[in-house]
């Protein structure tokens, strides 16, 4: 009964390269979403996904940053570019459907990405 | 702009006494609350939740309290134990309108429980 799965736990990258973040939801879990804290602040959202949809990406930065989540496989965050300013936690949670027709959406995080930029 | 408002970055208690945790909003369209842990080096887990149609909800040594005129939240831990020391995060979210999936943080607060 594995839970959120993310890797890699620990990204650094130089100025200008490319972060890719990978986040595998739970078994039965449809709906994936993306979260980043940035030292000494609360979690902040960044896009919600379905399977081959993206739903509301409106906490994404509007440049070099892109999220996917394909029919198969698990799904990913890109950022292109990167700058300094991106360091930070990047955390993926997930939660089946049903749960948020009931009224509730209690997500279920993974252990997140540090991302460090040098 | 802060929505969710943890006011106490920590909080110290003896083991076996109560930890009180408080959280304020200030959007008033929240309806649905909830409680994270967060130990290091992990993600946050999921500790207890409650509906704004209620003022509050219990589960073993964990009670979230709600006044909504207020605007106010408080999760009471008792007895705590020293395993209960971590970082906890209020989170809030709107259920109707279709986007109750966008959970909006507040900075945390860390409990340390002294044995």
């Amino acid at each position: 009964n594995a839970g959120v799965m993310q890797n890699p736990r620990h990204l650094v990258r130089r100025r200008g390269q490319e972060a890719r973040l990978r986040c595998s939801p739970m078994k039965g879990h449809s709906h994936v979403y993306w979260y980043r804290q940035l030292p000494e602040e609360g979690l902040k959202f960044m896009v919600y996904l379905q399977k081959e949809n993206i739903i509301d990406e409106s906490g994404m930065p509007k440049e070099r940053f892109s999220a996917e989540f394909p029919k198969e496989g698990p799904s990913i965050l890109r950022i292109q570019q990167v700058v300094r300013g991106d360091s930070a936690a990047y955390f993926c949670a997930s939660s089946p459907p049903s749960q948020q027709a009931a009224g509730s959406n209690i997500q279920y995080f993974g252990a997140g990405t540090r991302l460090s930029v040098l | 702009d802060q929505q969710v408002k943890q006011n106490s970055p920590s909080l110290s208690v003896q083991e076996g006494r109560i930890s009180i945790l408080n959280c304020d909003y200030t959007n008033s369209m929240f309806d649905y609350f909830l409680w994270y842990k967060k130990y290091p080096a992990e993600g946050p887990t999921f500790l207890i939740s409650i509906s704004s149609i209620k003022d509050k909800n219990e589960d073993g040594r964990f009670t979230v309290f709600l006044n909504k005129s207020a605007k106010h939240l408080s999760l009471h831990i008792v007895p705590s134990q020293p395993g209960d020391s971590a970082v906890y995060f209020c989170a809030a979210s709107v259920n109707s309108g279709g986007s109750n999936y966008k959970l909006t943080f507040g900075k945390g607060t860390l409990l340390t429980v002294n044995p």
